[in-house]
Parts: structure tokens; C-alpha cells; sequence
């Protein structure tokens, strides 16, 4: 069973449109972590939010944590085809050890 | 140079045979991981090392084990290599309270 359940699996759009990607779970994390990866490259960092309703801004890409620690969101704004990429949410369930939910690939179209 | 390094890059072997992944790192931490990736269920954890002396299992630990030789070498084994096994591979490391880095992968085909 995948314990962080991420929404759509895939997504293509157009340049300047924007987009949601979801991550839900029913279990309660510490922190959790967005990724973004590159083919043929391993996962890079784009955010840790730790406090229940945080919400942080990188550039175009808002991230918010759930109120109740178990779901968080990832919205990006008049998105551009730099953009595209596989996105994977990740949450930490203590000494550092990570759950992964499947991915969100998205393509962005120019 | 990468901070993170995985070898080999690619690797295509056949069913039963025993097969090392190695990972290396100059960035000074003492936690390593182990993780699979496969297509629609994100990265797993296989095998996580906190010290020189730590080992432990992770969410897949089956049909692998893992080696910490230095606090910079973390390697993963597959004794009896199966198809089910192909898969991208991948280290990561981190500092206690700090993110894990990722190295790039290792693509592993078993035939």
C-alpha cells in the first residue's frame, strides 16, 4: 500500500498555465519534502515545511502543509517549460527516514 | 565532482548472478541510504546506515544486503540477482536534522 499518495500521476499543459499537484496520506509526518527530479539524475531538494499550515514560496512554486501534518500541496504559477519534471513529495516519519509517494510527472507544452 | 557518487552508472547482468552497487561521498555525513526506484511507486527505502557501526533495514531490505566500509562508502548487494530486482538505484546521504542528497542512480537491467 503507498502510504503517500500523490495526485495526477501525470500532467501536461500549456506554458502559462498553472497547476496543483497534491499529496495526501491518513498517517501524520514530522516534516515533508518536495523534490524535483531530472532524467538520469537523482531527486534535488526544493523544500522542507515542518509547521502544520505552513506555507513557502519559491519563486513561482507555493508549497503548503496541511494544517493537520498529513497532506501538502505544491501549486505553480504561469508555469513554463523549465518547469517540467518528475515531482515527488516525501515525508519524514522520524530519524530521518523518508516515504515517497509515486511522482507527478509533468510536462509543460510551449 | 558530484558530492554523491554512485558506480556503475548502468549495468545489465543475468538472473543468479551476485552483484555489488557502490556509493561514495565527500560531504563529511554520517547517514547513507539505500533506495530503489520503480515506475508509479516513487523511491523505497531498502537499507539505512547512521554510523560506521549502524545498520538498518529499510521498507525492502529482501534479497539485499548492504556493507558500510568508511563513514564515506556505503555498498549494496544482491547476492542472487532476479528480474523483479531491475530497477534504478539510488544512495543518498545526510547530516543529522539535514536533508538527504542524492547521487545520480544506478540503472540496473536483470535479464
Amino acid at each position: 500500500t503507498q502510504l503517500l499518495k500523490q495526485s495526477p500521476q501525470f500532467l501536461s499543459i500549456q506554458e502559462g498555465e498553472n497547476l496543483t499537484v497534491y499529496c495526501n496520506s491518513s498517517s501524520v509526518f514530522s516534516s515533508l519534502q518536495w523534490y524535483r527530479q531530472e532524467p538520469g539524475e537523482g531527486p534535488v531538494l526544493l523544500v522542507t515545511v515542518v509547521t502544520g499550515g505552513e506555507v513557502k514560496k519559491l519563486k513561482r512554486l507555493t508549497f503548503q502543509f496541511g494544517d493537520a501534518r498529513k497532506d501538502s500541496s505544491l501549486h505553480i504559477t504561469a508555469a513554463q517549460p523549465g518547469d517540467t519534471g518528475l515531482y515527488l513529495c516525501a515525508g519524514e516519519r522520524g530519524a530521518q527516514k523518508l516515504v515517497f509517494g509515486q511522482g507527478t510527472r509533468l510536462t509543460i507544452n510551449p | 565532482d558530484a558530492d554523491v557518487t554512485q558506480t556503475p552508472r548502468n549495468r545489465i547482468t543475468k538472473t543468479g548472478k551476485r552483484i555489488m552497487l557502490e556509493c561514495s561521498q565527500t560531504k563529511g555525513h554520517d547517514r547513507m541510504y539505500w533506495y530503489r526506484q520503480d515506475p508509479g511507486l516513487g523511491l523505497r527505502l531498502i537499507y539505512y546506515s547512521f554510523d560506521v557501526k549502524d545498520i538498518n533495514k529499510g521498507e525492502i531490505s529482501d534479497g539485499y544486503s548492504v556493507s558500510r566500509q568508511a563513514q564515506a562508502k556505503f555498498s549494496l548487494s544482491l547476492e542472487s540477482a532476479i528480474p523483479n530486482q531491475t530497477a534504478l538505484y539510488f544512495c543518498a546521504t545526510s547530516a543529522w536534522g539535514q536533508p538527504q542528497h542524492f547521487g545520480d542512480g544506478t540503472r540496473l537491467s536483470i535479464l
